[in-house]
């Protein structure tokens, strides 16, 4: 079965102070990782996809990286918009899932200015 | 970016009535659809998984008679709660998938239903 942990389960920040997320993951067969962000009473935004060991990618402040059992979302200088719950979900390549996602608990990012 | 809608976006209906909730892929085709409930503080729970012109297939747990999923056409997906009661209160959320996008999916804002 797969199994998704993220951790820490909440995370306060002063705005510019970087930190990281993680996301440990055990799947039967990596199809990709996924980070999105909701805000409250909002339905997931998309950040990234990873599909392999060693990807990473970028997008403003956020960059998300991917090994074989974890994967991090590294935020850099943050500011209070940043603010959210950040989730992370993988997607097995095994069975006919249709590309079920398993959902970690979320890790909630408060950044104060 | 690909984007999904989802009406309404909250609803309130009596106990005993049935309330009937929309997602819509806006600007790519949706060969599966998926709904999540999500309880306060709490991550997104997969009830079902649809794909274009078949039956969904249900997660464990979750009956099939009473949240209904219809999903006739590549760019729209219905959920309806039959017989709401107020334990059914939460928020809905659907996603998207559509062929040639590497697997990702993508949300719709959510629906808030009360049950009253």
């Amino acid at each position: 079965e797969d199994q998704v942990t993220q951790s820490p389960e909440a995370l306060r920040l002063q705005e510019g102070e970087s930190s990281s997320l993680n996301c440990s993951y055990t799947v039967s067969g990596l199809r990709g990782l996924f980070w999105y962000r909701q805000d409250p009473g909002k339905g997931p935004e998309f950040l990234f996809t990873l599909y392999s060991a060693g990807e990473e990618k970028e997008k403003e402040r956020l960059k998300a990286t991917l090994t074989k059992k974890e994967s991090f979302l590294h935020i850099t200088a943050p500011k209070p918009e940043d603010s959210a719950t950040y989730l992370c979900a993988v997607q097995s390549a095994g069975g006919t899932s249709y590309g079920k996602l398993t959902f970690g608990q979320g890790t909630i990012l408060t950044v104060h200015p | 970016g690909a984007v999904v809608s989802q009406h309404p976006s909250w609803v309130i209906c009596k106990s005993g009535t049935s309330v009937k909730i929309e997602c819509r892929s806006l600007d790519f085709q949706a060969t599966t659809m998926f709904w999540y409930r999500q309880f306060p503080k709490q991550s997104l729970m997969l009830m079902a998984t649809s794909n274009e012109g078949s039956k969904a297939t249900y997660e464990q747990g979750v009956e099939k008679d009473k949240f209904l999923i219809n999903h006739a056409s590549l760019t729209l997906s219905t959920l309806t709660v039959t017989s709401a009661h107020p334990e059914d209160s939460s928020f809905y959320i659907c996603s998207a998938r559509g062929q040639g996008i590497n697997y990702e999916q993508y949300f719709g804002p959510g629906t808030r239903l009360t049950v009253t």
